[in-house]
């Protein structure tokens, strides 16, 4: 069974820099596993952020970006504001299924 | 604007059945990947199922293969969830979504006795 690994929590002051990373029990993620990023705070659904690794939807704050790192998929947010404080979740494709992250609650204090 | 809604939840006692719905509107819909995702209470997001735009290709998470059915109609900008042989472990908010990025608001499954 496949499992998607990101870091249960991370706290960052407001202004900051953070990375959130993406990891797969299979190997190195790669574009091929067409990385998506998601935010999802309390009671609402989730928001796409990031698509296919490195790509922002027309909606994403210029402080969010993609990439892949050392093996990784990584969300890196800079300047951070105290409304990113939120959950974060990768998605990533496997021939024919996907398979979510358990989510990274970032606090912001 | 885009609008991407689900319908269908509701109570249901293990063993039954509920049809998700989810209505689209606003972009391409016949071209889109369409997703359903569900989350447990207080839980993270699993991925179910989707389906490819033309409707020949549909995938799902080892859980609920031989159980769940997706299914769309283009012509209706609609996508669809067929749920049977229900179990507790399926009890969670189920959302739909696009690769365009695009979710509903999500609509309620509890099976219970």
């Amino acid at each position: 069974q496949t499992v998607v690994t990101q870091e249960p929590s991370l706290t960052v002051s407001p202004g900051g820099t953070v990375t959130l990373t993406c990891a797969s029990s299979t190997g190195a993620v790669t574009s091929g596993h067409w990385p998506k990023w998601f935010q999802q705070k309390p009671g609402q659904p989730p928001r796409a952020l990031i698509y296919t690794a490195t790509n922002k939807h027309a909606w994403t704050p210029a402080r969010f970006s993609g990439s892949l790192l050392g093996g990784k998929a990584a969300l890196t947010l800079s300047g951070v504001q105290p409304e990113d404080e939120a959950e974060y979740y990768c998605l990533l494709h496997y021939d024919t299924a996907w398979v979510f992250g358990g989510g990274t609650k970032l606090t912001v204090l | 604007e885009v609008q991407v809604v689900e319908s269908g939840g509701g109570l249901v006692q293990p063993g039954g059945s509920l049809r998700l719905a989810c209505a689209a509107s606003g972009f391409t819909f016949r071209t889109s990947w369409m997703h359903w995702v569900r989350q447990a209470p207080g839980e993270g997001l699993e991925w179910v199922a989707n389906i490819s735009p033309g409707g020949d290709g549909e995938y799902y998470v080892d859980s609920v293969k031989g159980r769940f059915t997706i299914s769309r109609d283009n012509a209706k900008n609609s996508v669809s969830l067929q749920m049977n042989s229900l179990r507790t472990e399926d009890t969670g908010v189920y959302y739909c979504f696009t690769d365009a990025g695009y979710w509903g608001q999500g609509t309620l499954v509890t099976v219970s006795p």
